[in-house]
């Protein structure tokens, strides 16, 4: 299986700032790599697809980067709503996810 | 909009056999893919496999010969049964609709089934 690690796993902001997290795969995936939102007791919810690609009805704020086996999600400002926890998924193959980071109030 | 939920026992015993349904509302099982995902308490999610309307399935190898995945068309329902459950296959179990293609992806979820096995 392909290998998701994701940093950090904990992130402390606040409101306003500019954030950006990380996902590493243990082999390139092209660009076939999807983020998620998940608030406590929901199902997560797609952000971004294929890297890059932003999900219908996600503010813009919200943006993806990379390719082979780095990738960024960034939110370009920080609003009360977006304290969540994000995961990575890449869907190169049998469908994997990262660990998750936590996106915390500071 | 799609609506998925999820349904089924939630408490089991070592070696019994889980089975959860999942109605789908809004649209149509036909034509698309659905797969079950699981999230263990304080770990990540995990991929349990996925069903095509006409049957066809595919599953995580690591799961593999416990899980069993079905469809109804006519009650616009996909279903999941995992044999001989241990402690570790306590979690939140999730159906989703599986974009498959060029943009492949999870974009419909439902709120998730906990199940605990425990003797």
């Amino acid at each position: 299986d392909i290998q998701m690690t994701q940093s950090p796993s904990s992130l402390s902001a606040s409101v306003g700032d500019r954030v950006t997290i990380t996902c590493r795969s243990s082999q390139s995936i092209s660009g076939y790599l999807n983020w998620y939102q998940q608030k406590p007791g929901k199902a997560p919810q797609l952000l971004i697809y294929v890297a890059s690609s932003l999900q219908s009805g996600v503010p813009s704020r919200f943006s993806g980067s990379g390719s082979g086996t780095d990738f960024t999600l960034t939110i370009s400002s920080l609003q009360p709503e977006d304290f969540a926890t994000y995961y990575c998924q890449q869907s190169y193959s049998i469908p994997t996810f990262g660990q998750g980071t936590r996106l915390e109030f500071k | 909009q799609v609506h998925l939920q999820e349904s089924g026992p939630g408490l089991l015993k070592p070696s019994e056999t889980l089975s959860l349904t999942c109605t789908v509302s809004g649209g149509s099982v036909s034509g698309n893919y659905w797969s079950w995902i699981r999230q263990p308490p304080g770990r990540r999610l995990e991929w349990l496999g996925y069903i095509y309307y006409s049957g066809s399935t595919n599953y995580n190898p690591s799961l593999k010969s416990r899980v069993t995945i079905s469809v109804d068309t006519s009650k616009n329902q996909f279903s999941l049964k995992l044999s001989s459950v241990t402690a570790a296959d306590t979690a939140v179990y999730y159906c989703a609709r599986h974009r498959l293609g060029a943009t492949t992806n999870f974009d419909y979820w439902g709120q998730g089934a906990l199940v605990t096995v425990s003797s």
